[in-house]
Parts: C-alpha cells; sequence; structure tokens
C-alpha cells in the first residue's frame, strides 16, 4: 500500500505560468515533507521542505502547501522555467524514523518556452 | 547543504559478481544511507550506516546481500554481492542535514546505475 502517493504521472505548463504538484499521503505520523526535482542520470536535488506543523514554507520561486486534514500537500513554483522542467517526487519522513524517506513515484513537469 | 560524490557512476556486471560503491560526504555526518531505485519505481531505503557500529537494514534487505563499510564520519560503502539482473538499479548514498532555518534536509549523491547482465 503506498503511503505517498503522487497521482499525476505528468504535467505540462507554459513557461511563466503557474506550475502546481500535488502529493498525497496516508500516514498521520509522518512529520516531515520534502520535494525533490530530478533529471536523468543524477539523483535527486533537495528544493524544500515543511513541518508538519506548519502549512506553508516558501523558499523563492517555490512554495511548499501542507493541508494535513486532508493529507494533502502541494508544490506551487511561480514563475515557472523551461529549467524546471524534469521529475519531482514528493518524499515524507516518520516521527522518529531518521533518514527514511518514503517517496512517491514521481510526477514529470514539462515546461513550454 | 552536502556535497556527495559516488563511485563508479554506473556499472555493467555479470551476474554472480559483486560491486563496491564508493560514497564520500563533504562533511562530517553521524548516519548515512543507502537507496534503492528499481526501473520505474520510487526510492526505497536499504540501510543505514552509522560510524563504529553495523548498519542498520530495512525489511527485505539483508547483510549477506548488501554488506556496507563505515570506517569513518565521512565515507561509506555498499556491496552489492553475488548479483542477478533484479540488482540492476540506481544506488543512491544520502545525508540528513538542517536547512538555515533549521528545517530538516536530506540530500543525495548522484547515484551509481547498475545493470546486470
Amino acid at each position: 500500500d503506498q503511503q505517498v502517493k503522487q497521482n499525476s504521472p505528468s504535467l505540462s505548463v507554459q513557461e511563466g505560468r503557474i506550475s502546481i504538484l500535488n502529493c498525497d499521503y496516508t500516514n498521520s505520523m509522518f512529520d516531515y515533507f520534502l520535494w525533490y526535482k530530478k533529471y536523468p542520470a543524477e539523483g535527486p536535488t533537495f528544493l524544500i521542505s515543511i513541518s508538519s506543523i506548519k502549512d506553508k514554507n516558501e523558499d523563492g520561486r517555490f512554495t511548499v502547501f501542507l493541508n494535513k486534514s486532508a493529507k494533502h500537500l502541494s508544490l506551487h513554483i511561480v514563475p515557472s522555467q523551461p529549467g524546471d522542467s524534469a521529475v519531482y517526487f514528493c518524499a515524507a519522513r516518520a516521527r522518529g524514523s531518521q533518514g527514511n524517506l518514503i517517496f512517491g513515484k514521481g510526477t514529470k513537469l514539462s515546461v513550454k518556452p | 547543504s552536502a556535497v556527495i560524490s559516488q563511485k563508479p557512476s554506473r556499472d555493467i556486471c555479470q551476474r554472480g559478481t559483486s560491486l563496491t560503491i564508493q560514497c564520500q560526504v563533504d562533511s562530517q555526518v553521524t548516519m548515512m544511507f543507502w537507496y534503492r531505485q528499481q526501473p520505474g519505481q520510487s526510492l526505497t531505503l536499504i540501510a543505514t550506516a552509522n560510524q563504529g557500529s553495523e548498519a542498520t537494514y530495512e525489511s527485505g534487505f539483508v547483510i549477506d546481500k548488501f554488506p556496507i563499510s563505515r570506517p569513518n564520519l565521512t565515507f561509506s560503502t555498499l556491496t552489492v554481492s553475488n548479483m542477478s539482473p533484479e540488482d540492476s538499479s540506481i544506488y543512491l548514498c544520502s545525508v540528513e542535514g538542517l536547512g538555515w532555518r533549521g528545517t530538516y534536509e536530506q540530500y543525495f549523491g548522484p547515484g551509481t546505475r547498475l545493470t546486470v547482465t
């Protein structure tokens, strides 16, 4: 049973517009959520994280929103750039479970010029 | 953030052989983590490598198949033993960190792409 789900395998967005990547989870013991960007043949690059006690965290063009009651989080990228085209992974860490991130299967974002 | 390097970046190996993957971090860390990403799947934790003690393995992974060394606070190796085609995956090293706002972060190396024929 998948504890972290990214239901959209792909997303296409026009350059300059907003990209919204979604993630759902089932485990209420998750205390941190992280987003990664991955290019082919490279390891995942950390983008942004959010603690379960927060509902929003912002870093430059990237904002993560957490809705605990819905067990849902989203990553907003504004404005989207062609260089943002990559696979984005949502991951979660359970309280007390150091280093053990549970990953979603990823969403491939394509930003078209 | 931590800078992590891995060697080799990729390899093609014959079944029945073993491959040792090296991971080097640019700062001292207490714990290092080894992950695997099988084709079309998401990343899965194999084991946690602590300096000075035996590694801790996740369910489904055993020391005989994936022996790990952790000789100091900046280096670890993972060996994939007696390989079969099912071991064809990307193997990644990872460490934890704290962001500038005190937020939890976790960083990954570039990965080792292993193909077993």
